[in-house]
């Protein structure tokens, strides 16, 4: 079935430094990706949509130039965090759509997630 | 504004009894209705998927109904195991914008044995 692997799972880091989160999918092409942040025991709140070849769009609220989107490949985004700061602190994960065995075009297949904790 | 509900407080439930959980929405007018199994610290895994003409879907143990009238989805997990325990999500999609999915807040279950 559909794979999307994400690395890394956990990252710790001082208050300033920029971390980069990768998502692949593994064994399908997903054009479009996505990226979901979720704090602790609340829901999945959509950041961005990462298209492959084109600009990240923002979901409104997200600073684009806090959260840098890249999709180079059709099997490759990436979100880097930038000057992070303790608030940053949250689980960041990835999904794509599509993909053989997965259950149909409209269906999401997740990584697993990444934990960012900024000190 | 949208609004997906779920109820936020945990269903405790005895091992096989049937757990049945409530997706509310207002101010939309979804194509699709989808259902996410997540466990502590992973990511969402897709159940079911449930479109606008369709009233019940099923898979093994898990049935899940839509009414478009009442903007209602009910989850129910029949014949619960102690491995059921996880917190599920609905999720609702236009199908337009790129399967762009909005989530609910997830309501979490526990099996007891």
């Amino acid at each position: 079935g559909a794979v999307v692997s994400q690395h890394p799972s956990w990252v710790i880091c001082k208050s300033g430094t920029s971390v980069k989160i990768e998502c692949r999918s593994l064994d399908f092409q997903a054009t479009t990706m996505f990226w979901y942040r979720q704090f602790p025991k609340q829901s999945l709140m959509l950041m961005a949509t990462s298209n492959e070849g084109s600009k990240a769009t923002y979901e409104q609220g997200v600073e684009k130039d806090k959260f840098l989107i890249n999709h180079a490949s059709l099997t490759l985004s990436t979100l880097t965090v930038t000057s992070a700061h303790p608030e940053d602190s949250s689980f960041y994960i990835c999904s794509a759509s599509g993909g053989r065995g997965s259950s149909g075009a409209n269906v999401l297949t997740f990584g697993a997630g990444s934990r960012l904790t900024v000190l | 504004s949208q609004k997906i509900e779920q109820n936020s407080e945990a269903l405790n439930i005895q091992e096989g009894k049937t757990a049945t959980l409530t997706c509310n929405y207002t101010n939309y007018s979804p194509a699709y209705l989808q259902w996410y199994r997540q466990d502590p610290g992973r990511g969402p895994v897709f159940l079911l998927l449930i479109r606008e003409n369709e009233k019940e879907k099923r898979k093994e143990r898990l049935k899940v109904t839509f009414d478009t009238t009442l903007k209602q989805s009910l989850f129910h997990i029949t014949a619960s195991q102690p491995a059921d325990s996880a917190t599920y999500l609905c999720a609702l999609g236009s199908g337009a914008a790129g399967n762009k999915l909005t989530f609910g807040g997830g309501t979490r279950v526990l099996v007891k044995p």
